[in-house]
């Protein structure tokens, strides 16, 4: 079954750390470029980042730049997500989904269930 | 500003034709990058309902269709059911964010 499953969502203390992790199944990952994607409450989906297929190149929202570090491991058939210094506007929906077609050109064909992260005291 | 601005909500009877349009700017859509649509319902995966403007994943009815004039597009939707009450958001590609762009979502109700 062609599908992607995140975990690593919880509650956390503002300025701490939290890693996120999708995994893949039913197709071949290191051959795709794969997002991030949250939805805070409330609110719309927003881009976080993006990391392709060899893991060459990262691309991240100014909302998150400098805090949060994506990445892939092919041999293990993961992606993750290192999330530091994590504050209230945090808290969201994290959605992991998979890339196809050209870096600009692109859409994303593939989404996950998501996991929840909370920023909280 | 790098911004796709999508109408807060639209609603239809069943059997009913609606349009959600999004708009860019010179840095998106206006740059001639494809725009993509997703459906998305509350506690679920998004689902990808139009790609590079005015194609259809297979799967996806043909009551959706995709259109694109200048810096605006358009997702139609017609013979409204009560299944399509959902959110839908535009997507596309930002040069001067270097990244992807998503439009503040439409919550569509079927009346």
């Amino acid at each position: 079954q062609v599908q992607l499953v995140e975990s690593g969502g919880g509650v956390v203390q503002p300025g701490r750390s939290l890693r996120l992790s999708c995994v893949p199944s039913g197709f071949t990952f290191r051959n795709y470029g794969m997002h991030w994607v949250r939805q805070a409450p409330g609110k719309g989906l927003e881009w976080v980042a993006v990391i392709w297929y060899d893991g060459s190149n990262k691309y991240y929202a100014d909302a998150v730049k400098g805090r949060f570090t994506i990445s892939r491991d092919n041999s293990k058939n993961t992606l993750s997500l290192e999330m530091n210094s994590l504050r209230g506007e945090d808290t969201a929906v994290y959605y992991c989904a998979r890339h196809v077609g050209g870096f600009t050109s692109g859409y994303l064909d593939l989404w996950g269930q998501g996991t929840l992260v909370t920023v909280s005291s | 500003q790098s911004v796709l601005t999508q109408p807060p909500s639209v609603s239809g009877a069943p059997g009913q034709r609606v349009t959600i349009s999004c708009t860019g700017s010179s840095s998106n859509i206006g740059a001639n990058y494809d725009v993509h649509w997703y459906q998305h319902l509350p506690g679920t995966a998004p689902k990808l309902l139009i790609y590079a403007n005015t194609n259809r994943p297979s799967g996806v009815p043909d009551r959706f269709s995709g259109s694109k004039s200048g810096t605006s597009v358009s997702l139609a939707i017609t013979g409204l059911q009560a299944e399509d009450e959902a959110d839908y958001y535009c997507q596309s590609y930002d040069s001067s964010l270097s990244g992807s762009l998503f439009g503040g979502g439409t919550k569509l109700t079927v009346l």
